[in-house]
């Protein structure tokens, strides 16, 4: 199916492990992000990308690591897991960065334990 | 200061009600305004974009007021369905900056 798509959906990890979250879209849209959504803050950007091999940080990027080898991909990888990540992060992408629409990803929640 | 503040609700409405949800922002350089929709353990979704000049969808109207910073959607006739928390939704550059979102609850 066309769209983007997040995996896993919900995952549970222990502290200090490497975790890497999942994002794939069809439309070859040239922007992606990453947001994660907890209680009480909101949606909170932590890194986008305006095209393959290009990366910029968001508000909340300590502790993450992106990659954009590819247009279509754009995986989130937490270096070593604390309970603070702890969140549903969601995956978007936009076609251009002008007033269009960004399509979010099912979301993946992650529990860190 | 947060760049996007909304009213958190939340906001309990008989069906039929009207209702007005109200957000402020703090960068005066937000190029793009919009309002999200996100039910309840689901992804939020696009419900309209914000011009200036105001407009409608429907039920939904949105206004904006950049003078005064301040964006607002009005919902006529509050259906069951419209249910949900409303995120607004500013761009400057490139991400989109979102408020915490307001919490609706149509009640039958």
């Amino acid at each position: 199916d066309a769209g983007i798509t997040q995996s896993p959906r919900y995952k549970i990890t222990e502290t200090g492990r490497q975790v890497t979250l999942m994002c794939h879209q069809t439309w070859s849209h040239s922007y992606m992000f990453w947001y994660r959504q907890d209680l009480g803050h909101g949606l909170r950007l932590i890194y986008y990308s305006a095209a393959a091999d290009i990366t910029d940080k968001g508000e909340v990027p300590d502790g993450y690591v992106v990659s954009r080898s590819k247009t279509e991909n754009f995986p989130l990888t937490l270096e070593s897991a604390t309970r603070s990540q702890t969140s549903v992060y969601f995956c978007a992408s936009s076609s251009r960065g002008g007033n269009t629409e960004a399509f979010f990803g099912q979301g993946t929640r992650l529990t860190v334990v | 200061r947060k760049e996007v503040e909304q009213d958190p609700g939340p906001f309990n409405v008989p069906e039929g009600a009207t209702v007005a949800f109200n957000c402020t922002y703090s960068n005066s350089a937000s190029q793009s305004f919009f309002w999200y929709r996100q039910d309840c353990r689901k992804e939020p979704k696009l419900l309209m974009s914000v011009y200036s000049s105001g407009n409608e969808d429907g039920r939904f109207t949105a206004q904006l007021n950049r003078a005064s910073q301040y964006i607002s959607l009005l919902i006529r006739d509050s259906k069951l369905s419209d249910s949900a928390t409303y995120l607004c939704v500013v761009k400057r550059n490139t991400p989109l900056v979102f408020g915490k979102g307001t919490r609706l609850s149509v009640i039958a």
